[in-house]
């Protein structure tokens, strides 16, 4: 099956820092990828949709020079937290979508914590 | 704006009980709707996907069904099992957009 991957699967930085997280689709070329953000006892919430070779589309409320977001490859797209700061702190998940399948094949998640 | 609810946010059963979680949707154009789960900590592992021209998917002891119209999906567990015991989200996606808008998820605990 489709296989999705993220690095590091747990960092913690300091504030003011920035921190690059990284989705990998494994045994597939994925032409959307999508980011996500959930805090303790929440559901996912889309922070921002992925195209191979274009800009990525973010959510309302999202900040983009925060959350800078680079899909250099149809199987990798790459997350970076810009000057983190505590409330940064979350659990960011990655999916990847497969052609014309509407499938998501999510990654395990990467849990960030800055102090 | 999409949003989806689950009911119950939370649930005890013993073991080998058959169960069933309640997920609703606020706008019935869908594309499709997924049930995942999530362990403590991980990412999600997707059970069934149905489509929104389908009624239904089976996979081992879980059954979903989806009724578009009415904006609600079950998942039915069988023969639940200490294994079964995680969070359970519902997600839909729009037509014409792949885009998920996800529920809270009904934690679940099976109990030997």
């Amino acid at each position: 099956g489709a296989v999705v991957s993220q690095h590091p699967s747990r960092v913690i930085c300091k504030s003011g820092t920035s921190v690059k997280i990284e989705c990998r689709s494994l045994d597939f070329q994925a032409t959307t990828m999508f980011w996500y953000r959930q805090f303790p006892k929440q559901s996912l919430m889309l922070m921002a949709t992925s195209n191979e070779g274009s800009k990525a589309t973010y959510e309302q409320g999202v900040e983009k020079d925060k959350f800078l977001i680079n899909h250099a490859s149809l199987t990798l797209s790459t997350l970076t937290v810009t000057s983190a700061h505590p409330e940064d702190s979350s659990f960011y998940i990655c999916s990847a979508r497969v052609g014309a399948d509407y499938e998501q094949y999510f990654g395990p998640g990467t849990r960030l914590t800055v102090t | 704006k999409q949003e989806v609810t689950q009911i119950p946010a939370a649930l005890s059963v013993p073991e080998g009980e058959n169960l069933v979680l309640n997920c609703s949707f606020t706008d019935s154009a869908i594309y499709n709707l997924q049930w995942f789960r999530q362990d403590p900590g991980k990412g999600l592992t997707s059970l069934l996907l149905i489509q929104s021209s389908q009624r239904e998917q089976t996979s081992g002891r879980l059954n979903a069904s989806l009724d578009k119209s009415s904006g609600r999906s079950t998942l039915y567990i069988a023969a639940s099992q200490p294994g079964d015991s995680a969070t359970y989200l519902c997600a839909v996606s729009g037509a014409g957009s792949y885009q998920l808008t996800f529920g809270k998820g009904t934690k679940l605990s099976v109990i030997p």
